[in-house]
């Protein structure tokens, strides 16, 4: 069954802006990672963040856990039209080490 | 460049008639993953292999089986398919059980269409 929920389901944004999304899932977790899905194409890792975490960067991504709120976001700044795409929050079902995807926040970047 | 492949990108198959999906990798990974995405869904995992070790999820049809001769190759086979199969089947790696890094590693995905 699906773990984590992302939202909003879909969002449009003008090139040069952030974008904001958000994944709640239901039990506890040692980490949460975030994907990122070009259309007609496979599941590309972007960042994963630990329990023990409350922020982690990479380039333009910066990511949030609150494990109080079981909840987790992504923030993508000053978006480009190459980050058009979905995006999904994984987390590991039942403490294993296979991953539950949520059904992901389709960005659509705008020029 | 260490990658994850699968073949072919596009199959195109008829109402019954049996159809492998394949997979490879050189990341000399442990675990590989077959995955079944429909449109705007999240992928749902239908089976995985630790090395050697074939782990079926619960919820998998028997119309769905899978192969792993060697560490490199998998594949997934669709003894029957039914127009509700045709999805994306996505293939993906991670390198070993390990719960706090069990980032994976995706292939792009074969797009199977039923007649």
């Amino acid at each position: 069954s699906q773990q984590g929920e992302e939202d909003p389901q879909a969002l449009s944004i003008q090139e040069g802006e952030n974008a904001t999304m958000n994944c709640s899932y239901k039990t506890s977790i040692n980490n949460l990672q975030w994907y990122r899905q070009n259309s007609g194409r496979g599941l590309v890792h972007l960042i994963l963040i630990r329990s023990n975490e409350r922020e982690k960067h990479s380039g333009r991504l910066r990511v949030t856990l609150d494990t109080s709120k079981k909840s987790s976001s992504l923030l993508i700044t000053a978006s480009r039209a190459a980050d058009t795409a979905s995006y999904f929050c994984a987390t590991p079902t039942r403490g294993d080490y296979k991953l539950s995807f949520g059904a992901g926040t389709t960005v659509t970047v705008r020029a | 460049d260490a990658m994850v492949i699968q073949n072919p990108r596009y199959q195109v198959t008829q109402f019954g008639k049996p159809v492998t999906l394949s997979c490879s990798q050189t990341l000399n990974h442990n675990v590989m993953y077959w995955y079944q995405q429909k449109s705007s869904q999240a992928p749902k995992l239908l089976f995985h292999y630790y090395d050697k070790d074939f782990n079926n999820e619960a919820d998998t049809p028997d119309n769905f089986q899978s192969r792993r001769p060697n560490t490199s190759f998998c594949f997934l086979d669709i003894r029957s398919p039914g127009l509700g199969d045709a999805a994306m089947y996505l293939c993906a790696t991670s390198r070993d059980r390990d719960r706090g890094n069990n980032e994976q590693f995706f292939g792009p995905g074969t797009r199977l269409t039923v007649l």
